[in-house]
Protein backbone atom coordinates (compact mmCIF):
# COMPACT_ATOMS: atom_id res chain seq x y z
CA UNK A 1 0.00 0.00 0.00
CA UNK A 2 1.66 3.17 -1.13
CA UNK A 3 0.67 6.31 1.24
CA UNK A 4 -0.67 9.52 -0.60
CA UNK A 5 -1.36 12.59 1.71
CA UNK A 6 -3.26 15.68 1.09
CA UNK A 7 -2.95 18.59 3.02
CA UNK A 8 -5.14 20.67 4.43
CA UNK A 9 -8.24 18.28 5.00
CA UNK A 10 -10.31 21.25 4.56
CA UNK A 11 -9.85 25.17 3.74
CA UNK A 12 -12.36 27.90 3.79
CA UNK A 13 -11.62 31.29 1.90
CA UNK A 14 -13.11 34.49 0.63
CA UNK A 15 -13.76 35.06 -2.56
CA UNK A 16 -11.05 36.49 -4.12
CA UNK A 17 -8.25 34.85 -2.25
CA UNK A 18 -5.44 32.93 -3.50
CA UNK A 19 -5.27 29.53 -2.30
CA UNK A 20 -2.98 26.68 -2.71
CA UNK A 21 -2.81 22.90 -0.87
CA UNK A 22 -0.63 19.52 -1.58
CA UNK A 23 -0.33 16.35 -2.27
CA UNK A 24 2.73 14.42 -1.02
CA UNK A 25 3.42 10.67 -2.91
CA UNK A 26 6.23 8.17 -2.88
CA UNK A 27 9.52 9.25 -4.27
CA UNK A 28 10.99 6.26 -5.97
CA UNK A 29 9.24 4.50 -8.65
CA UNK A 30 7.26 8.19 -9.59
CA UNK A 31 5.38 7.83 -13.04
CA UNK A 32 2.70 10.13 -13.08
CA UNK A 33 0.61 12.13 -10.49
CA UNK A 34 -3.12 12.57 -11.64
CA UNK A 35 -5.40 15.80 -10.13
CA UNK A 36 -9.27 15.67 -9.84
CA UNK A 37 -11.98 18.31 -9.00
CA UNK A 38 -15.07 16.53 -7.44
CA UNK A 39 -18.07 18.78 -6.86
CA UNK A 40 -20.71 17.26 -4.40
CA UNK A 41 -23.58 14.70 -6.39
CA UNK A 42 -21.20 15.04 -9.74
CA UNK A 43 -18.50 13.28 -11.40
CA UNK A 44 -14.55 13.40 -10.56
CA UNK A 45 -13.39 15.87 -13.42
CA UNK A 46 -9.89 15.50 -14.58
CA UNK A 47 -7.90 18.61 -13.98
CA UNK A 48 -3.96 17.43 -14.60
CA UNK A 49 -1.80 14.62 -15.20
CA UNK A 50 1.66 15.97 -14.53
CA UNK A 51 4.42 13.21 -14.97
CA UNK A 52 7.62 15.29 -15.82
CA UNK A 53 9.56 16.68 -12.54
CA UNK A 54 9.69 20.75 -12.64
CA UNK A 55 6.32 20.09 -14.55
CA UNK A 56 3.92 22.96 -14.25
CA UNK A 57 0.11 22.82 -15.89
CA UNK A 58 -2.68 25.61 -15.88
CA UNK A 59 -6.06 25.56 -16.73
CA UNK A 60 -7.61 28.86 -16.09
CA UNK A 61 -7.49 30.35 -12.70
CA UNK A 62 -5.64 26.64 -10.91
CA UNK A 63 -2.20 25.53 -12.25
CA UNK A 64 -0.39 22.70 -10.49
CA UNK A 65 3.16 22.10 -10.16
CA UNK A 66 5.21 18.80 -9.82
CA UNK A 67 8.83 17.74 -7.43
CA UNK A 68 8.90 14.57 -7.67
CA UNK A 69 12.56 14.10 -5.91
CA UNK A 70 11.16 15.36 -2.60
CA UNK A 71 7.71 13.62 -3.52
CA UNK A 72 5.03 16.73 -3.57
CA UNK A 73 2.50 18.46 -6.22
CA UNK A 74 1.35 21.78 -5.55
CA UNK A 75 -2.18 22.56 -6.68
CA UNK A 76 -3.02 26.44 -6.55
CA UNK A 77 -6.45 28.64 -6.91
CA UNK A 78 -5.99 32.14 -8.25
CA UNK A 79 -8.65 34.31 -7.02
CA UNK A 80 -10.76 31.78 -5.86
CA UNK A 81 -14.62 31.87 -6.76
CA UNK A 82 -17.91 30.47 -5.02
CA UNK A 83 -17.97 27.82 -8.19
CA UNK A 84 -14.18 26.95 -6.98
CA UNK A 85 -15.91 24.98 -4.45
CA UNK A 86 -15.05 21.25 -4.49
CA UNK A 87 -13.28 18.66 -3.42
CA UNK A 88 -9.42 18.11 -5.44
CA UNK A 89 -8.21 14.81 -5.15
CA UNK A 90 -4.35 13.61 -5.99
CA UNK A 91 -4.19 10.28 -7.55
CA UNK A 92 -0.87 7.81 -7.95
CA UNK A 93 -0.73 5.23 -10.05
CA UNK A 94 2.27 2.53 -8.82
CA UNK A 95 4.69 0.92 -11.11
CA UNK A 96 1.71 -1.18 -12.50
CA UNK A 97 -0.32 1.81 -13.79
CA UNK A 98 -3.51 -0.19 -13.22
CA UNK A 99 -5.26 1.30 -10.22
CA UNK A 100 -5.06 4.98 -8.47
CA UNK A 101 -3.75 5.68 -4.51
CA UNK A 102 -5.89 8.43 -4.20
CA UNK A 103 -5.29 11.09 -1.32
CA UNK A 104 -8.07 11.35 1.26
CA UNK A 105 -8.52 14.92 -0.82
CA UNK A 106 -8.91 18.66 0.28
CA UNK A 107 -12.09 20.20 0.50
CA UNK A 108 -11.91 23.74 -0.63
CA UNK A 109 -15.66 25.77 0.40
CA UNK A 110 -14.92 29.97 -0.95
CA UNK A 111 -17.07 32.15 0.87
CA UNK A 112 -18.96 35.05 -1.16
CA UNK B 1 -20.57 11.86 -26.18
CA UNK B 2 -22.17 10.68 -23.55
CA UNK B 3 -19.68 10.51 -20.19
CA UNK B 4 -19.33 7.22 -18.16
CA UNK B 5 -22.40 6.43 -16.49
CA UNK B 6 -23.12 4.13 -13.62
CA UNK B 7 -26.25 2.49 -12.61
CA UNK B 8 -28.21 2.41 -10.49
CA UNK B 9 -27.42 6.01 -8.31
CA UNK B 10 -28.94 4.97 -5.53
CA UNK B 11 -29.26 1.59 -3.49
CA UNK B 12 -30.76 0.34 -0.37
CA UNK B 13 -30.10 -3.46 0.62
CA UNK B 14 -30.49 -5.49 3.46
CA UNK B 15 -27.34 -7.22 5.53
CA UNK B 16 -26.77 -10.65 3.40
CA UNK B 17 -28.03 -9.92 0.44
CA UNK B 18 -26.66 -9.44 -2.79
CA UNK B 19 -26.31 -6.64 -5.50
CA UNK B 20 -24.82 -5.79 -8.67
CA UNK B 21 -23.65 -2.61 -10.25
CA UNK B 22 -23.48 -1.03 -13.46
CA UNK B 23 -21.06 1.13 -15.97
CA UNK B 24 -20.98 1.91 -19.21
CA UNK B 25 -17.61 3.30 -20.41
CA UNK B 26 -16.93 5.84 -22.65
CA UNK B 27 -17.01 5.27 -26.10
CA UNK B 28 -14.14 4.01 -27.35
CA UNK B 29 -12.31 3.15 -23.92
CA UNK B 30 -11.42 -0.53 -23.34
CA UNK B 31 -10.77 -0.12 -19.76
CA UNK B 32 -12.99 -0.19 -16.57
CA UNK B 33 -11.89 0.29 -12.86
CA UNK B 34 -14.42 0.13 -9.49
CA UNK B 35 -13.54 2.33 -6.77
CA UNK B 36 -14.78 2.15 -3.26
CA UNK B 37 -15.59 5.13 -1.55
CA UNK B 38 -16.38 5.44 2.62
CA UNK B 39 -16.92 8.98 4.40
CA UNK B 40 -13.86 10.80 5.42
CA UNK B 41 -11.20 8.45 2.76
CA UNK B 42 -10.03 8.68 -0.48
CA UNK B 43 -11.56 6.29 -3.04
CA UNK B 44 -9.69 2.66 -2.47
CA UNK B 45 -9.50 0.27 -5.66
CA UNK B 46 -11.29 -2.66 -6.53
CA UNK B 47 -10.78 -3.95 -9.49
CA UNK B 48 -9.30 -2.78 -12.82
CA UNK B 49 -10.85 -4.88 -16.31
CA UNK B 50 -9.46 -4.90 -19.94
CA UNK B 51 -10.24 -6.05 -22.81
CA UNK B 52 -12.49 -8.47 -20.67
CA UNK B 53 -9.79 -9.47 -18.26
CA UNK B 54 -8.88 -8.80 -14.86
CA UNK B 55 -5.54 -6.49 -14.77
CA UNK B 56 -6.18 -5.96 -11.35
CA UNK B 57 -7.48 -6.46 -7.55
CA UNK B 58 -7.20 -4.43 -4.64
CA UNK B 59 -7.62 -5.17 -1.27
CA UNK B 60 -10.99 -6.58 -0.77
CA UNK B 61 -12.68 -10.02 -0.01
CA UNK B 62 -14.08 -12.63 -2.24
CA UNK B 63 -17.35 -11.48 -1.32
CA UNK B 64 -16.62 -9.12 -4.62
CA UNK B 65 -16.55 -9.61 -8.00
CA UNK B 66 -16.19 -8.11 -11.36
CA UNK B 67 -16.35 -8.82 -14.60
CA UNK B 68 -16.54 -6.77 -18.07
CA UNK B 69 -18.69 -7.64 -21.51
CA UNK B 70 -17.57 -7.63 -24.82
CA UNK B 71 -19.41 -3.83 -25.49
CA UNK B 72 -16.73 -3.29 -22.64
CA UNK B 73 -19.60 -2.55 -20.28
CA UNK B 74 -19.08 -4.09 -16.68
CA UNK B 75 -20.94 -5.30 -13.30
CA UNK B 76 -19.78 -5.11 -10.02
CA UNK B 77 -20.92 -7.93 -7.82
CA UNK B 78 -21.33 -7.95 -4.18
CA UNK B 79 -22.40 -11.08 -2.46
CA UNK B 80 -23.42 -11.48 1.52
CA UNK B 81 -23.58 -7.53 1.95
CA UNK B 82 -22.55 -6.23 5.10
CA UNK B 83 -23.24 -2.58 6.97
CA UNK B 84 -19.36 -1.95 6.61
CA UNK B 85 -19.83 -2.00 2.33
CA UNK B 86 -22.23 1.17 2.81
CA UNK B 87 -20.38 3.52 0.35
CA UNK B 88 -20.03 5.22 -2.73
CA UNK B 89 -19.19 3.30 -5.66
CA UNK B 90 -17.03 4.53 -8.55
CA UNK B 91 -16.09 3.28 -12.00
CA UNK B 92 -13.61 4.85 -14.19
CA UNK B 93 -12.98 4.36 -17.83
CA UNK B 94 -9.72 5.01 -19.85
CA UNK B 95 -8.62 4.55 -23.09
CA UNK B 96 -5.96 2.03 -21.67
CA UNK B 97 -4.68 0.15 -18.97
CA UNK B 98 -1.67 2.07 -17.94
CA UNK B 99 -2.53 5.32 -16.08
CA UNK B 100 0.99 6.61 -16.03
CA UNK B 101 0.33 9.48 -18.99
CA UNK B 102 -3.73 8.75 -20.27
CA UNK B 103 -6.63 10.38 -17.87
CA UNK B 104 -9.19 7.84 -16.54
CA UNK B 105 -12.57 9.65 -16.62
CA UNK B 106 -15.65 8.83 -13.58
CA UNK B 107 -18.81 8.12 -12.94
CA UNK B 108 -21.11 9.80 -10.83
CA UNK B 109 -21.25 6.46 -8.44
CA UNK B 110 -23.55 4.28 -6.95
CA UNK B 111 -24.44 4.72 -3.39
CA UNK B 112 -25.63 1.85 -1.93
CA UNK B 113 -26.86 1.80 1.80
CA UNK B 114 -27.08 -1.40 3.74
CA UNK B 115 -29.28 -1.57 6.65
Amino acid sequence: ILNVEQSPQSLHVQEGDSTNFTCSFPSSNFYALHWYRWETAKSPEALFVMTLNGDEKKKGRISATLNTKEGYSYLYIKGSQPEDSATYLCAFPPYTGNQFYFGTGTSLTVIP
Amino acid sequence: DAGVTQSPTHLIKTRGQHVTLRCSPISGHKSVSWYQQVLGQGPQFIFQYYEKEERGRGNFPDRFSARQFPNYSSELNVNALLLGDSALYLCASSYTDRLMNTEAFFGQGTRLTVV
